[in-house]
């Protein structure tokens, strides 16, 4: 079983909708961070996060120490959102642990 | 200066070839790490140094050779490969403080080996 866990591994919308990402981890971190991935593309930071909740733009993140889960919300979603999530974590301060991404198709 | 640079964008090479991955950094990062990443998985961490000095290998070929001449640069050195080596590599840097871990990622190295 992975350590970080995210659902679904695969998500497509229309232009518009309100997504969500879930990301589930099994080990004591300090610090969790959601990155998002264009096809051949670098990884770009969007957030990170050692509790409660942050905003930026359309997204929004949110983390759960006590239950070990965070999400990834997008508002009004566009086609330039697609892309692959990747949820990480910190157990110590020099490794990240990664999900296995996922993938965001969004339709105009 | 608030980016992490990679050159080469793409490199196509032989089995016998010897070339080098640049990593460059002017944020005043302490800490520079190397990551590959296949298709469709996530990046794999291969290397990290922390001031200078390399702290983690993972278990990586010894035809990957990691190189940081100075805090601001990182290089890594290939030698050898193998086909199933070609991959994206990435370079990260992080500011090491004790309650900051967030890494800045470049924008890779497309390398194919033929």
């Amino acid at each position: 079983k992975n350590e970080v866990e995210q659902s679904p591994q695969n998500l497509t919308a229309q232009e518009g909708e309100f997504i969500t990402i879930n990301c589930s981890y099994s080990v004591g971190i300090s610090a969790l961070h959601w990155l998002q991935q264009h096809p051949g593309g670098g990884i770009v930071s969007l957030f990170m996060l050692s509790s409660g909740k942050k905003k930026h733009g359309r997204l929004i993140a949110t983390i759960n120490i006590q239950e070990k889960h965070s999400s990834l919300h997008i508002t009004a979603s566009h086609p330039r959102d697609s892309a692959v999530y990747i949820c990480a974590v910190n157990e110590n301060t020099d490794k990240l642990i990664f999900g296995t991404g996922t993938r965001l198709q969004v339709f105009p | 200066d608030t980016e992490v640079t990679q050159t080469p964008k793409h490199l196509v090479m032989g089995m016998t070839n010897k070339k080098s991955l640049k990593c460059e950094q002017h944020m005043g990062h302490r800490a520079m790490y190397w990551y590959k990443q296949k298709a469709k998985k996530p990046p794999e961490l291969m290397f990290v140094y922390s001031y200078e000095k390399l702290s983690i290998n993972e278990s990586v070929p010894s035809r990957f050779s990691p190189e940081c001449p100075n805090s601001s640069l990182l290089n890594l050195h290939l030698h050898a490969l193998q086909p199933e080596d070609s991959a994206l590599y990435l370079c990260a840097s992080r500011l090491r403080l004790a309650d900051y871990n967030e890494q800045f990622f470049g924008p890779g190295t497309r390398l194919t080996v033929l």
